[in-house]
């Protein structure tokens, strides 16, 4: 499988704790982005990464959140001290070196769910 | 950041008949790239079809086409002799010069057998 892979795609916290997850791009995307579904919503970016950069995280909340991508393995959104309204599903995308700004499509993952309990 | 309105939160549609999504967004950029996805029950989202704006030419994929309406700002999508299987949400995405995609809040659509 060529594509987008995320793990775990169900994960189940209790409030405090630490969330993680892991998105390895498609073979040859040097680009990841990571959205947020709320029930019944659309979804809403949340940060644009490099290889060892953060290009935008203008969607990412202010607290307890953050992402990385390393120049070795897969990109990782954590989030700290979970809420009950950090339940969502969180989608990770990928794009070819030449970014989104090309046009080209961005494929994305399965997507992992996470319910805080 | 662009706004992407899907006014239609439910569409049903009988099996082997067309069904139209409707989608309109608002932005002051002339080039830009429209698509629309598709999330089943199993929640993945699956690339349906995608338009560049600077092409008159409405894309077309199998069942799946468009109606790109670019000085209305429209983006419908129409699906042909409905399957069982094309029950899902749909999603009308824009990106513009950047890399964020816009999203609209889906149209549920469901197919009668």
């Amino acid at each position: 499988n060529a594509g987008v892979m995320q793990n775990p795609r169900h994960l189940v916290r209790r409030r405090g704790q630490e969330a993680r997850l892991r998105c390895s791009p498609v073979k040859g995307h040097s680009h990841v982005y990571w959205y947020r579904q709320l029930p019944e919503e659309g979804l809403k970016f949340m940060v644009y990464l490099q290889k060892e950069n953060i290009i935008d995280e203008s969607g990412m909340p202010k607290e307890r959140f953050s992402a990385e991508f390393p120049k070795e393995g897969p990109s990782i959104l954590r989030i700290q001290q979970v809420v009950r309204g950090d339940s969502a599903a969180y989608f990770c995308a990928s794009s070819p070196p030449e970014g989104g700004h090309s046009g080209n499509t961005i494929y994305f993952g399965e997507g992992s769910w996470l319910t805080v309990v | 950041a662009q706004t992407v309105t899907q006014s239609q939160p439910e569409m049903s549609v009988q099996e082997a008949e067309t069904v139209t999504l409707s989608c309109t967004y608002d932005t002051s950029e002339s080039d830009y790239y429209l698509f629309w996805y598709k999330q089943p029950p199993s929640r993945q989202m699956i690339l349906v079809i995608r338009q560049e704006a600077y092409k008159q030419q409405n894309a077309t994929e199998n069942r799946f086409s468009v109606n790109f309406q670019k000085a209305a700002k429209s983006f419908s999508l129409k699906i042909s002799d409905s399957q069982l299987g094309d029950a899902a949400m749909y999603f009308c995405a824009y990106k513009g010069d950047d890399y964020k995609l816009s999203f609209g809040a889906g149209t549920t659509v469901t197919v009668r057998a």
